[in-house]
């Protein structure tokens, strides 16, 4: 079975661009959460989608938002991006809401020049 | 505020040795999670503690969870190289905009020397 998909692996954006992130989650999965990860640090929770629907979220933010397909993947977008957002985004999927047999993608490294 | 603290966060051992992470963590949560992270790679789960007193072995590596305390240990049993790698403890978070969710240590980045 594949395991978490993320997509792009890498990309470099510039300072006030936008940014789409996207994540395929296990199948059957119908939770999928997203973290960030800034260099030298632990992952900080972003959101959760359960669902279909905004479950939680984290301290970040206006510009950060998310959503989830009919098809359980979903997206992360940043808007009007800053220095500071550059980092790995991990995403996680599972079959509940709970972080229990939550498994991680590869991740998508974000550079913001 | 929920917060989960890690020491010691760097650990350079030499292969043979043993060694103790620590885990302390903010709230009455009884589920506490270890992962470790090679540079550059995704999380991989090693542990899921779910219940006071709880313990789990894996190799060298052997976890514990003490709810009273809120402190969860990861010990290492003579300690070879390929251990080397950062390794995470996260709650999970029991109430808030982030329930269910985990909230992650800064890490431990263990170095193991021949």
């Amino acid at each position: 079975d594949a395991g978490v998909t993320q997509s792009p692996t890498h990309l470099i954006k510039t300072r006030g661009q936008h940014v789409t992130l996207r994540c395929s989650p296990i199948s059957g999965h119908k939770s999928v959460s997203w973290y960030q990860q800034v260099l030298g640090q632990g992952p900080q929770f972003i959101f959760q989608y359960y669902e279909k629907e905004e479950r939680g979220r984290g301290n970040f933010p206006d510009r950060f938002s998310a959503r989830q397909f009919p098809n359980y993947s979903s997206e992360l977008n940043v808007n009007a991006l800053l220095l500071g957002d550059s980092a790995l985004y991990l995403c996680a999927s599972s079959l509940g809401w709970s972080a229990y047999e939550q498994y991680f993608g590869p991740g998508t490294r974000l550079t913001v020049t | 505020e929920l917060k989960v603290e890690q020491n010691p966060l760097f650990l350079s051992m030499q292969e043979g040795k043993n060694y103790t992470i620590y885990c302390n963590y903010s709230t009455t949560s009884d589920r506490l999670y270890w992962y470790r992270q090679d540079p550059g790679k995704s999380l991989e789960s090693l542990f899921v503690l779910l219940s006071n007193g709880a313990v789990k072995q894996e190799g060298r590596l052997m976890a514990s969870l003490d709810t009273k305390a809120r402190l969860s240990t990861l010990h290492i049993t003579a300690a070879v190289h390929d251990l080397s790698a950062t390794y995470f403890c996260a709650e999970e978070s029991p109430y808030g905009g982030s329930q269910g969710n985990l909230i992650f240590g800064k890490g431990t980045k263990l170095s193991v020397k021949p």
